[in-house]
């Protein structure tokens, strides 16, 4: 069983819907949780991380953890074409060396229709 | 600030030849990675260094070297490749080992290989 699971979708929504991605996780230590998008042929970039439990909001993208169930998700409201991209979730404890220890889901394909 | 450089950005290889994966940053970031992505397994973290002249294995290390002379440069060499290394290859770096915990780790645009 992989430490984290993703559904890769793809997933298809009009634009302006509410997207929901989600992760699974089965390591209880992982504390810090992040998602990244990453456009076709291009490098991830980080969007959101968070710490432990709760919510997180950044404009338009709100992260949340539930660590009792082992679950993460990233709501996109009022979604735009140009947030068509594959979304990867990753998780890491904190350590001497977090870094070399992020663990990557497989990633979701989301695509808006104008 | 070019940011993290990767070069080639497409190379096709026949099975047990060698070659270098290039890749910079200018950030001064000392931490600095190699991570392959293939379809449906995520990415993967082939080796990293936490400074210039330190590195050291990741998840998938089998087949590849690296090393780090100075802080900006961190190629990544394939020694004899095989069809199994057809990936897609990032570099990435950071301030310090703590990305993820508490800071942003940067990638690069990837390099495509197939190996043949």
């Amino acid at each position: 069983q992989k430490e984290v699971e993703q559904d890769p979708g793809p997933l298809s929504v009009p634009e302006g819907a509410i997207v929901s991605l989600n992760c699974t996780y089965s390591n209880s230590a992982f504390q810090y949780f992040m998602w990244y998008r990453q456009y076709s042929r291009k490098g991830p970039e980080l969007l959101m991380y968070t710490y432990s439990s709760g919510n997180k909001e950044d404009g338009r993208f709100t992260a949340q953890v539930d660590k009792s169930s082992k679950y993460i998700s990233l709501f996109i409201r009022d979604s735009q074409p140009s947030d068509s991209a594959t979304y990867l979730c990753a998780m890491t404890r904190l350590s001497y060396s977090s870094a070399s220890k992020i663990i990557f889901g497989s990633g979701t394909r989301l695509s808006i229709r104008p | 600030n070019a940011g993290v450089t990767q070069t080639p950005k497409f190379q096709v290889l026949k099975t047990g030849q060698s070659m270098t994966l290039q890749c910079a940053q200018d950030m001064n970031h000392e931490y600095m990675s190699w991570y392959r992505q293939d379809p449906g397994m995520g990415l993967r973290l082939i080796h990293y260094s936490v400074g210039a002249g330190i590195t050291d294995q990741g998840e998938v290390p089998n087949g590849y070297n690296v090393s780090r002379s100075t802080t900006e440069d961190f190629p990544l060499r394939l020694l004899s490749a095989a069809p199994s290394q057809t990936s897609v290859y990032f570099c990435a770096s950071s301030f310090s080992s703590l990305a993820g915990a508490t800071e942003t780790q940067y990638f690069g645009p990837g390099t495509r290989l197939l190996v043949l």
